[in-house]
């Protein structure tokens, strides 16, 4: 069974640096064609792509966050950590890790965490 | 940065209706469009990539359509299970993108 889980502090206070873990079993992020990546979502709105790691390393941010987030694999211990500093009030989201693989030639975010909410506030 | 626009923002339908949701882009985006579904308080669920391929798992009343820069989502004789938000999202380039999401509600 493919799973990943979210894991984290469900409140920080402004300025303070976020740290986020993605749990995944049931696949390895060695493998040639897998990447990692973080989604939020604001309460009521869209969702939000942050960040992608992939099994060689590669990284891909999202140019509106990528001074502020950071993103690392153990693949020892089969997580994803991301790292987001200066944390305000508008960055309240519920916060996902998602698996990315190729698939029939397209990158596609196959399965999902259950998030984890994430408040700031002081 | 490539928009994704969808339409409607919500819409009321019935049980057994066919439902037609529509994501348009900026610019052209090929195929590389995928639609999820969001159930309140759960992870979104991945029903389409590629425009049209249908994910391992999903009922086959769920057809994608659509290249370039407009796209369908299609749910024949809709269950009650699928009402829900629905989000397209774009991976033709980076920094990937989503749609604002349709909310499929009872009429």
């Amino acid at each position: 069974q493919i799973t990943l889980k979210e894991s984290g502090p469900t409140l920080v206070k402004p300025t303070q640096t976020l740290t986020l873990t993605c749990t995944f079993s049931g696949f390895s992020l060695d493998t040639s064609g897998v990447a990692v990546g973080w989604i939020r979502q604001p309460p009521g709105k869209a969702l939000e792509w942050l960040v992608l790691i992939y099994w060689n390393d590669d990284k891909n941010y999202s140019p509106s966050l990528m001074s502020r987030v950071t993103v690392t694999k153990d693949t020892s211990k089969n997580q994803v950590v991301l790292t987001m500093t200066d944390m305000d009030p508008v960055d309240t989201a519920t916060y996902y890790c998602a698996r990315r693989l190729l698939m029939a030639g397209h990158w596609h975010f196959d399965l999902w965490g259950r998030g984890t909410q994430v408040t700031v506030s002081s | 940065d490539i928009q994704m626009t969808q339409s409607p923002s919500s819409l009321s339908a019935s049980v057994g209706d066919r439902v037609t949701i529509t994501c348009r882009a900026s610019q052209n985006i090929d195929i590389s469009l995928a639609w999820f579904q969001q159930k309140p308080g759960t992870a979104p669920r991945s029903l389409i990539f590629g425009a049209s391929g249908l994910q391992n798992g999903v009922p086959s009343r769920f057809s994608g359509g659509g290249s370039g820069t407009d796209f369908t989502l299609t749910i024949n004789s809709l269950q009650p299970e699928d009402f829900a938000t629905y989000y397209c999202q774009q991976h033709y380039a980076y920094p990937l993108t989503f749609g604002g999401g349709t909310k499929v509600e009872i009429e």
